[in-house]
């Protein structure tokens, strides 16, 4: 199986930072890598995918990059409705896993 | 209004058996692969299962391979997840996902995720 692998587990922020997660694989998978957000009590939703693609009505302060094995989830100007878990996973092979997570707090 | 909807958790012994539902709408449901994924409490995210869009594919994660049946009925929009043997370490929150492409590719990005519905294994 493919490890998902993100740092740090938790960032504390401020309304207007910039934030970065960083997501590894145990191997490479291209460019099959998805980002989800998951605020407290609700499903996740999706926010890219292929590393680097918006979900439709994802607002653009939010991008993705990286390619083989690592990437990273950008937050361009942090707004309090993005303090939240978000998580990485990979689609390259059976079984698709997620990264263990990276809460982002207020600081 | 696309939406995926689950039902069918609840608490239930270890050991027993629990059938859980995901009901589509919006959307052309026979078209597209499907997923159940779970969250355990506190913890991060877990890939179950797939079936594809007319079920002639399947897999499972090695953890409930064996134990959990994963089936839909396209005529009625539904997915269902059999759960038999039933251990503590099972105790989650279980969403239905679906992959964004039509067809017969099974694995991909999640674009939509019901609400899940939470399964307590528990003496």
């Amino acid at each position: 199986d493919i490890q998902m692998t993100q740092s740090p587990s938790s960032v504390s922020a401020s309304v207007g930072d910039r934030v970065t997660i960083t997501c590894r694989a145990s191997q490479a998978i291209s460019d099959y890598l998805a980002w989800y957000q998951q605020r407290p009590g609700k499903a996740p939703k999706s926010l890219i995918y292929a590393t680097s693609i918006l979900q439709s009505g994802v607002p653009s302060r939010f991008s993705g990059s990286g390619s083989g094995t690592d990437f990273t989830l950008t937050i361009r100007s942090l707004q309090p409705e993005d303090f939240a878990t978000y998580y990485c996973q990979h689609y390259k092979s059976y079984p698709p896993t997620f990264g263990g997570g990276t809460k982002v707090e207020i600081k | 209004q696309v939406s995926l909807v689950e039902s069918g958790g609840g608490v239930v012994q270890p050991g027993r058996s629990l059938s859980l539902s995901c009901a589509a709408s919006g959307f052309t449901f026979r078209s597209y692969a499907m997923h159940w994924v779970r969250q355990a409490p506190g913890k991060g995210l877990e890939w179950v299962a797939v079936i594809s869009y007319d079920g002639g594919f399947k897999d499972y994660a090695d953890d409930v391979e064996g134990r959990f049946t994963i089936s839909r009925d396209n005529s009625k929009n539904m997915m269902y997840l059999q759960m038999n043997s039933l251990r503590p370490d099972d105790t989650a929150i279980y969403y239905c996902a679906r992959v964004p492409i039509f067809g017969v590719v099974t694995l991909g990005n999640f674009d939509l995720w019901g609400r899940g519905t939470l399964v307590t294994v528990s003496s």
